[in-house]
């Protein structure tokens, strides 16, 4: 199975700062395709997961363009230009590239 | 509106069986992958189970195979997970989960509001 793992588990940020969040998977996310199924998913208190990024960089209908999303083979990184108090929340990076999929841990964005 | 609605979460002994259902609008259900991924209180997530558009193929996390059964019904567009043998550890929010593409799952695009599964005696 590919294991995502996401350090830190918390990012304390201060409002209209920038935030950056690691993922990195045990094995290399490019499919036979030549595709990268790698997401991101934000999760609200109470409320579920959202996406936010699919295929490492491109944002879903209606996410702001302050999320922004890189990386390639085992390493990726969301980012958040300016962090807004509706940025609390968890967020998931999600392998889709074979079977298990698999969820990072996830990171609690935390505002200082 | 693209929309899933899940039901049929509860209270259920050790041992004992429920089936879940996802009812889909907005989308052509018959089109798309569907998925259950679950959430145990506290927890992240967790993939259970993929089923193509037709039905025809479906995967399960090691986890879940021999126990849980997923199926559609794209006559009624509807999805189900059928759960046996629950253990304590089942217990969670299961949440029905679109693949994005028409040709099979990326990223799951929308998801439902979830149902909990509380799995005691």
């Amino acid at each position: 199975d590919i294991v995502m793992t996401q350090t830190p588990l918390s990012s304390p940020v201060t409002l209209g700062q920038p935030a950056s969040i690691p993922c990195r998977s045990s094995q290399s996310l490019v499919h036979s395709d030549g595709n990268t199924y790698l997401s991101w998913l934000q999760q609200r208190p109470g409320q579920p997961p959202r996406l936010l990024i699919y295929k490492i960089s491109n944002r879903f209908s209606g996410v702001p363009d302050r999320f922004s999303g890189s990386g390639a083979g085992t390493d990726f990184t969301l980012k958040i230009s300016r962090v807004e108090a509706e940025d609390v929340g968890v967020y998931y990076c999600m392998q889709a590239t074979q079977f298990p999929y698999t969820f990072g841990q996830g990171t609690k964005l935390e505002i200082k | 509106e693209v929309q899933l609605l899940e039901s049929g979460g509860g209270l259920v002994q050790p041992g004992g069986s429920l089936r879940l259902s996802c009812e889909a609008s907005g989308f052509t259900f018959s089109s798309y992958a569907m998925s259950w991924v679950r959430q145990a209180p506290g927890k992240g997530l967790e993939w259970v189970s993929t089923i193509s558009g037709s039905g025809g193929r479906s995967n399960y996390a090691d986890s879940v195979t021999g126990r849980f059964t997923i199926s559609r019904d794209n006559s009624k567009n509807t999805l189900y997970l059928q759960m046996n043998s629950l253990r304590a550890e089942d217990t969670a929010v299961y949440y029905c989960a679109k693949g994005r593409l028409l040709s099979g799952v990326d990223a799951f695009d929308i998801w439902g509001q979830g149902t909990m599964v509380t799995v005691s005696s």
